[in-house]
Order: C-alpha cells, then structure tokens, then sequence
C-alpha cells in the first residue's frame, strides 16, 4: 500500500473552500509537498511546508501540518473551475526519497 | 526559460520492441529521476541519477534501463523485458542543495504498447 494516503476524490461548488487531506508516515520528514497535475500534463509544485511550521498561507492555498497525527491537508479557497485537478501529496523522507500518495481527483462544479 | 523537457509526448510500441524516452534539463540540477504513472496510483520510482555517470534503480526499475553521459540527459529506455509498459512517463530534476528539495517535472511521455 501506499506510505502516503490520500482519499481519492473530492467534489466541490465553484465559490466554496476545498480541504484535502493526506496522512504520511516518516515522521523526520523534512519538506512535505502539494503537486497539481492537469489532464495529460506533468505535475506542478503549488506549495510546500517545513515540518517545524505548523501552518503556510500562500493566496488562496492554505497547508495545515498536524505532526504529532502526521496529517497534512491543503485548503483552497473561492475554489474556481481552473482548480479542476489531481492533487498529490508528497514527503521527502529520511533517506532522502520522495514518496507520493494516489492523488485526489478534484471536480468542481458550477 | 529553464525546464524539463520530455519527448515524444506520445508513443506508440509495438510488443517485443525496445523504445527510448527522452529527458533534458536546463536547470543545472545535479539529480534526476524517472517516475511511471498509473491511472488512481502515486508516482512509482523507476530509476533515479544524482550524478553523471552514476544511476540507482528505484522501486520498479524491472524491464526498464537508463543512462546519465550528461548532466542535462537521462534517457529511460523500456524493453521488452517489461511486462506491461502502457503507462504516462513523468521525468523530474532536483537541485539538492540545502534546503527544500524541490522536484521539478516534464511535461511526461504517454507510453502505449499495440
């Protein structure tokens, strides 16, 4: 199974606030990451977060960090139909190496 | 601008053919990586290069070769030794220096086999 979990999908109104989450398990991770991915596209750093750093706001992206549960979610806020995507996130763990969750399937609806 | 580039964008191969997919950077990153990208799955390491001329396999790295001559280059060549190779090819770089290790990646290379 996967290091990184991710729920695989998420539906949301234009104009609402989308919250994904994500569980990683290295806990000396240094850098955990939010990629977005478009259809047939390569993957797009949104953001990252250092691991001493419990929140990181960057316009409308909003990453929360939980060490103790290593949960991470991202917030996107005022959500448009440009924000339609696959989501991932990933940790850089204690060998260096980056492990990626599935991806959440983001659909935003008029 | 600085990038990745990847190429073919799409490729088709017929069963028992080797075909090699193309990766070139111009960002000056000293590492470089192959990932292969399944419908509803994460990212899979392929392969992985932090320096010319030297090259890991990473977690399925079975059915598939790669070279790292230049800086800029690492090519990933799939072989018919790999057992179901239709799969969205995804290249990436890394500086490496202190700090976030950001990756960044190429357009991919959407591999089919007839």
């Amino acid at each position: 199974g996967e290091d990184v979990e991710q729920s695989l999908f998420l539906s949301v109104r234009e104009g609402d606030s989308s919250v994904i989450n994500c569980t990683y398990t290295d806990s000396s991770s240094t850098y955990l990451y939010w990629y977005k991915q478009e259809p047939g596209a390569g993957l797009q750093l949104l953001t990252y977060i250092f691991s001493n750093m419990d929140m990181k706001q960057d316009q409308r992206l909003t990453v929360l960090l939980n060490k103790k549960d290593k949960h991470l979610s991202l917030r996107i806020a005022d959500t448009q139909t440009g924000d339609s995507a696959i989501y991932f996130c990933a940790e850089n763990d204690s060998w260096g190496k980056f492990q990626f969750g599935a991806g959440t399937q983001v659909v935003v609806t008029p | 601008d600085g990038g990745i580039t990847q190429s073919p964008k799409y490729l088709f191969r017929k069963e028992g053919q080797n075909v090699t997919l193309s990766c070139e950077q111009n960002l000056n990153h000293d590492a470089m990586y192959w990932y292969r990208q399944d419908p509803g799955q994460g990212l899979r390491l392929i392969y992985y290069s932090q320096i010319v001329n030297d090259f890991q396999k990473g977690d399925i790295a079975e059915g598939y070769s790669v070279s790292r001559e230049k800086k800029e280059s690492f090519p990933l060549t799939v072989t018919s030794a790999q057992k179901n190779p239709t799969a969205f090819y995804l290249c990436a770089s890394s500086s490496d220096r202190v700090g976030a290790n950001v990756l960044t990646f190429g357009a991919g290379s959407r591999l089919t086999v007839l």
